[in-house]
């Protein structure tokens, strides 16, 4: 039973447009919720997050909004850049224990 | 710079026989962690170490089983590998347990199993 869901596995942007993730889950006892982006050869690194009180976190480039009825959050990266280009993980946790549940990922290109 | 390492990157082992990959940190965190990622799926976490306490997660197999001779270093062994065991080892740590706790990753163990 897949708790996280990221539907789209690959998305294509121009460079300097606006990428758009999206990510779904299931269980409302989540209370975190976080993006890590991945390159080849190397692990996730952790990218941002956001607690289930808010319902948007902003870091430079990267925004995450969480829609908590619609149980969904999205990442913007705005402008995307060549560098973006990785496969984006979204993970989700609940409050007492940190497990997370992660989708399985988003493939993003940015092309020039 | 403090980081968490893997090795090795790449291991071949036979059906059945025996396994262990290795993982070390140097960020001083309490809690380590391992998962599984199969191809082009989600992680799935396998077991974690709060310190010397160790929590198997309920669908973890018997097959699996990790040490954590000290705060830098965990081990996972894999008693009898299956074919369907052949995946991608996560490692990762974390300053405490609790949610919301960054987890800092290594960069895998890809595990082929003949």
């Amino acid at each position: 039973d897949q708790q996280v869901k990221q539907n789209s596995p690959s998305l294509s942007v121009q460079e300097g447009r606006i990428s758009i993730l999206n990510c779904d889950y299931t269980n409302s006892m989540f209370d975190y919720f976080l993006w890590y982006k991945k390159y080849p050869a190397e692990g996730p690194t952790f990218l941002i997050s956001i607690s289930s009180i808010k319902d948007k976190n902003e870091d430079g480039r990267f925004t995450v909004f969480l829609n908590k009825s619609a149980k969904h959050l999205s990442l913007h990266i705005v402008p995307s850049q060549p560098g973006d280009s990785a496969v984006y993980f979204c993970a989700a946790s609940p409050l007492s224990y940190n497990k997370l549940i992660f989708g399985a990922g988003t493939r993003l290109a940015v092309h020039p | 710079d403090a980081m968490v390492i893997q090795n090795p990157r790449y291991q071949v082992t036979q059906f059945g026989k025996p396994v262990t990959l290795s993982c070390s940190q140097t960020l001083n965190h309490n809690v380590m962690y391992w998962y599984q990622q199969k191809s082009s799926q989600a992680p799935k976490l396998l077991f974690h170490y709060y310190d010397k306490d160790f929590n198997n997660e309920a669908d973890t197999p018997d097959n699996f089983q990790s040490r954590r001779p000290n705060t830098s270093f965990c081990f996972l062994d894999i008693r009898s590998p299956g074919l369907g065991d052949a995946a991608m080892y996560l490692c990762a740590t974390s300053r405490d347990r609790q949610g919301g706790e960054t987890q800092y990753f290594g960069p895998g163990t890809r595990l082929l199993v003949l």
